[in-house]
């Protein structure tokens, strides 16, 4: 069974601050990785995605990828509280044809 | 919204009853997803589908029927629902092309009593 970690949190940081969202996944085979954010009670919404080693930018949220670590991170720069909500990681499994879902971390931003 | 509808929104059904979900797209999307969300369990794929009479099984299938006679709708349907069951019922499209990104639907709450 391919398994997605995350730590349940909830993880909780002042406004302004960074927030670092860790995920490791157990498929090497795993190709794409993504990051959705879920506010209580609404659907999942996709923030990032990233297929390469490295960093990828998109405003305030950094996404990393280790592949040889099998990690992935995200990092919110300048958190607001409108970022407090439960972040999950999920990466391809089978392919590109299906997700698995870490079971996500809940990030509470304090004014 | 990726164009995508479920209906009901909402609904209290009978262990053993017989419930079907639909998802609706509006964009011809080749590939479906229905997942349900529990606490404690996260998101976890259901069913899938392909293309139009294209179907597969996820990782907690038993208990779930699916259908596609047409590109925009994908239904789900519990034969005979249980307590089990209750939870939040989410659709999700992937568009062709290289992104494997995933978008989902709004959700359908089922509780069964």
């Amino acid at each position: 069974q391919k398994e997605v970690e995350q730590n349940s949190g909830p993880l909780s940081v002042p406004e302004g601050a960074i927030a670092s969202l860790n995920c490791t996944y157990s498929d090497r085979g795993s190709q794409s990785f993504f990051w959705y954010r879920q506010y209580s009670g609404k659907s999942p919404e996709l923030i990032m995605f990233i297929y390469s080693n490295g960093d990828k930018e998109d405003g305030r949220f950094t996404a990393q990828l280790n592949k040889a670590s099998q990690y992935v991170s995200l990092l919110i720069r300048d958190s607001q509280p409108s970022d407090s909500a439960t972040y999950l990681c999920a990466v391809t499994s089978g392919g590109s044809e299906k997700l698995v879902f870490g079971k996500g971390t809940k990030l509470t931003v304090n004014p | 919204d990726a164009g995508i509808t479920q209906s009901p929104r909402h609904k209290v059904t009978e262990t053993g009853t017989p419930v079907t979900l639909r998802c609706h797209q509006t964009e011809n999307h080749r590939y479906m997803y229905w997942y349900r969300q529990d606490p404690g369990h996260g998101l976890r794929l259901i069913h899938y589908s392909y293309g139009v009479k294209d179907t597969d099984k996820g990782e907690v299938s038993d208990g779930y029927s699916v259908s596609r006679s047409k590109t925009e709708d994908f239904l789900l349907t519990l034969e005979s629902a249980t307590s089990s069951q209750t939870s939040v019922y989410f659709c999700a499209i992937k568009p062709g092309g290289r992104a494997d990104t995933q978008y989902f639907g709004p959700g359908t709450r089922l509780t069964v009593l």
